[in-house]
């Protein structure tokens, strides 16, 4: 079956640093790949999105890549910062051009001062 | 400000009740979504609806109804037949009619409890 993989186990990085967090998809190409940022208790908030023929998009300190070989989508956060801490969202099509995106559990970003 | 407003925040029912929860959107988007979000688990898709008095099921729909009878507005009722709906609720809406691959605005969630 169709899923979406994001590492279930937090992320815990230092203040500066670059955080990488990964999402890997299985069985399907789709069109497009977007990313959303979580905080506890309140709605996802829309990051990126890249398409299948772009390979890499920036916006200020962040930075998705998208490799359909690999079936994996990259999302890097620059110069990480406390207030960076949250829940990152990965969701793409897996549907075949139904425009609604499938949500991975995403995974939990904790970077220390 | 445009945006989506779910109300209520918190919402405890008993069990055997019927309970609906409310999604407004002033961002004249054609397209809304409810969407449950168990701890530890993404976001599943209940219902949406791409234009007034449409809509369609969604991946888990069952016990669960919805209505589309203005643009602003889509309303999800939990029904006394949904086995587990204890969750966090989460209403989202799409500029257009949902057939592109626009970012969803989301509003700020409904916490259910059944007691």
């Amino acid at each position: 079956s169709q899923k979406i993989e994001q590492n279930s186990e937090a992320l815990n990085i230092q203040e500066g640093k670059t955080a990488t967090l990964t999402c890997n998809y299985t069985n399907y190409s789709p069109a497009y790949l977007q990313w959303y940022r979580q905080d506890p208790g309140r709605g996802p908030v829309f990051l990126l999105l890249i398409r299948e023929n772009e390979k890499e998009k920036r916006k200020e300190r962040l930075k998705v890549t998208f490799d359909t070989t690999l079936k994996q989508s990259l999302f890097h956060i620059t110069a990480s910062q406390p207030a960076d801490s949250a829940t990152y969202l990965c969701a793409l099509d897996l549907s075949g051009g139904s425009y609604i995106p499938t949500f991975g559990r995403g995974t939990s970003l904790i970077v220390h001062p | 400000d445009g945006g989506i407003t779910q109300s209520p925040k918190y919402l405890f029912r008993k069990e055997g009740q019927n309970v609906t929860l409310s999604c407004e959107q002033n961002l004249n988007h054609d397209a809304m979504y409810w969407y449950r979000q168990d701890p530890g688990q993404g976001l599943r898709l209940i219902y949406y609806s791409q234009i007034v008095n449409d809509f369609q099921k969604g991946d888990i729909a069952e016990g669960y109804s919805v209505s589309r009878e203005k643009k602003e507005s889509f309303p999800l009722t939990v029904t006394s037949a949904q086995k587990n709906p204890t969750a966090f609720y989460l209403c989202a809406s799409t500029f257009g009619q949902g057939r592109s691959y626009n970012e969803q605005f989301f509003g700020p969630g409904t916490r259910l409890t059944v007691l």
